[in-house]
Parts: C-alpha cells; structure tokens; sequence
C-alpha cells in the first residue's frame, strides 16, 4: 500500500526557517517524481514545487522567489522541502504528492498534510 | 488568479448531471495531461480522472472526463449527496516550466 506521510510542520515566527520531510513507502520511491502542494486555509491547491526521481529535474513555483529548497534522499524514501524566509502567505496545509515517471502533475497518492502556521 | 480557469461553483439535484470545465492554454491542457481531484473538506485530495480521462480502480464510472484543445471537462452522472465536494483541474505547463491547478470548483448537490 502507497504511504505518503509528511512532518515537520508548526508554528514559525515571520523571517522563520522550517524544514518538511516526506515519508514514502509501498512502492520504489527513486522510480516517481514528487511534489509539493500547498493549500492556504480556505483556498485552493498551489502547487508548490516537484522534483524528479533521480534528482535531475526541479521546478519551484514562481511566487516562491528561491526561498523554498526541495530535495530527496531515495536511500531514505523520503522527500524534503526546506522553507526560508517564512511569511504569514505561507501558512498553509503543505501536501506531499506522488507524481508519475512520465508525467510530474500525474498525482496518483497525496499524503494527509503538515499544516504550517507562519505568525508571531 | 489561477492558471487554469473553472467556475467557482455549481449544482444540481441528485440524480441528475453535472459537467464541470477547466479551461486553460496551449502551453497546459493542450499540451500535457489533465487530471482531476476530489476534495472533501478536512482532507487530501484524492485522484478522480488522470491522463485526460481515466478513471483509476475504485472510481465510479458516474465520473467521466473529455478534452479537447486547450478545455478539460469532467462530468458526474447520477449526482448523489457523497459527491458533495471541491474538484479541481490540475496540469503540467510547459512554457512556464511550474505546475498548475485550477481554482476549483465547490459542488452542491441540492
């Protein structure tokens, strides 16, 4: 059974640094692409970021303007996103996201969310 | 402002049809697959429709999806009160070289 299971979330003063993990098991983690996709209190999904299997590819949303760092260890099935320079538009239910070798924004599993609440 | 345009909301009563659009550009739908997602609040969203129009095991076939040029619709049939969700657009841009979702649309079935 696909798991996806996400921590590191909580509450981070403006100007904040915190790091997201990404837990994947049931099935070869290095063989997907993964995503990070965000979703504001009340609002829509935004994605956020996505990276390939072996690392070659990533793609960061635009809005981020380099303050986002996504990375993953498939010794450890696990996907990161380091978040700098947290602003209170940050906070936001962080989902990590299966997509598929051949197609990134082919989301097939979603893991349950880390919520991330940027205030002071 | 999202990428992909659909209507905020839409209705119906149960039983009967709803479609739902998500319209986009060359550089998105018209070029790369479209999926679909089911959202109930509280929680993650679940895949309805992946690569234009397949339906993954366990999704009933009252959900069916089309596309044509740079528009994706999806449609439920039979409408019941458990579909009462947000569904969103969702799709690879090219051009822009990022991910993009629709706004999503909130269903009500009266």
């Amino acid at each position: 059974e696909v798991q996806l299971v996400e921590s590191g979330g909580g509450l981070v003063k403006p100007g904040g640094s915190l790091r997201l993990s990404c837990a994947a098991s049931g099935f070869t983690f290095s063989s997907y692409s993964m995503n990070w996709v965000r979703q504001a209190p009340g609002k829509g999904l935004e994605w956020v970021s996505s990276i390939s299997g072996p690392s070659d590819y990533i793609a960061f949303a635009d809005s981020l303007k380099g303050r986002f760092i996504i990375s993953r260890d498939n010794t450890k099935s696990t996907l990161y996103l380091q978040m700098n320079s947290l602003a209170a538009e940050d906070t936001a239910v962080y989902y990590c996201a299966r997509g598929q070798p051949y197609h990134i924004m082919t989301i097939d599993y979603w893991g349950q969310g880390a919520l991330v609440t940027v205030s002071s | 402002q999202s990428v992909l345009t659909q209507p905020p909301s839409v209705s119906a009563a149960p039983g009967q049809t709803v479609t739902i659009s998500c319209s986009g550009s060359t550089s998105n739908i018209a070029s790369n697959y479209v999926s679909w997602y089911q959202q109930f609040p509280g929680t993650a969203p679940q895949l309805l429709i992946y690569d234009d129009y397949n339906r993954p095991s366990g999704i009933p076939d009252r959900f069916s999806a089309s596309k044509s040029g740079t528009s994706a619709t999806l449609g439920i049939t039979g409408l019941e009160t458990g579909d009462e969700a947000d569904y969103y657009c969702g799709t690879w841009d090219s051009s822009r070289r990022v991910g993009v979702f629709g706004g999503g649309t909130k269903l009500t079935v009266l």
